[in-house]
């Protein structure tokens, strides 16, 4: 049973960069069925999609985050990774990892981590 | 870019209502739509696919169809557990989106 874990600072000071891992256990990220993927829901709000990554490398990203976003997978630890720079108390939110079937509907999702973004 | 509009932001019906969640997208995306459920505090999970494709175990009586520009979520009869935001995902190009959401509540 595929299961995802997220990791990394649950606070940020503006204008820092947050950092979070995803850790997958149960199944192997290399699958050319799914891609990995992060989204994002402020307090309240909405879901945002962040971006994804297949196992080789290749990388999509929302327009509205693209200067600030990286995503990156390290398929020896399973893990992908998420990095957003120059944060703002906007960027405030859970972050979810995600596992994407065909790149498209997602039918795993993480616990999602509270990531605040204050000084 | 696509956008996603839900319709309506919240609504309120009772026990074994026939419910439905419109999510209107400003060009057509064939049938790459997705609907999730999310309870509150809780983390979204999978109810359709492909616009009409149910998700293995999810209850018979949430329906999903449409197709292009237009689609409807159908709760057949509402039940208590039932209640949640409901979130509808496009997913036609490499570009994913999301709707802004409809709360679903009981009278």
């Amino acid at each position: 049973q595929l299961q995802l874990q997220e990791s990394g600072p649950g606070l940020v000071k503006p204008s820092e960069t947050l950092s979070l891992t995803c850790n997958v256990s149960g199944v192997s990220i290399i699958n050319r069925s799914y891609y990995w993927g992060w989204i994002r829901q402020p307090p309240g709000k909405g879901l945002e999609w962040i971006g994804n990554i297949f196992y080789s490398g290749t990388t999509y990203y929302n327009p509205s985050l693209r200067s600030r976003v990286s995503v990156s997978v390290e398929t020896s630890r399973m893990q992908f990774s998420l990095k957003l720079r120059s944060v703002s108390a906007t960027d405030t939110a859970i972050y979810y990892c995600v596992r994407h079937w065909g790149g498209g509907h997602i039918d795993y999702w993480g616990p999602g981590t509270l990531v605040t973004v204050s000084s | 870019d696509i956008q996603l509009t839900q319709s309506p932001p919240s609504l309120s019906a009772s026990v074994g209502d026939r419910i439905t969640i419109s999510c209107r997208t400003t060009r057509g995306i064939g049938n790459y739509l997705a609907w999730y459920q999310q309870k509150p505090g809780k983390v979204p999970r999978l109810l359709i696919y492909d616009a009409a494709t149910l998700q293995s175990g999810v209850p018979s009586r949430f329906s999903g169809s449409g197709s292009g520009t237009d689609f409807t979520l159908t709760i057949s009869s509402l039940q208590p557990e039932d209640v949640a935001t409901y979130h509808c995902q496009k997913y036609n190009s490499v570009l994913l989106a999301f709707g802004g959401g409809t709360r679903v509540e009981i009278k």
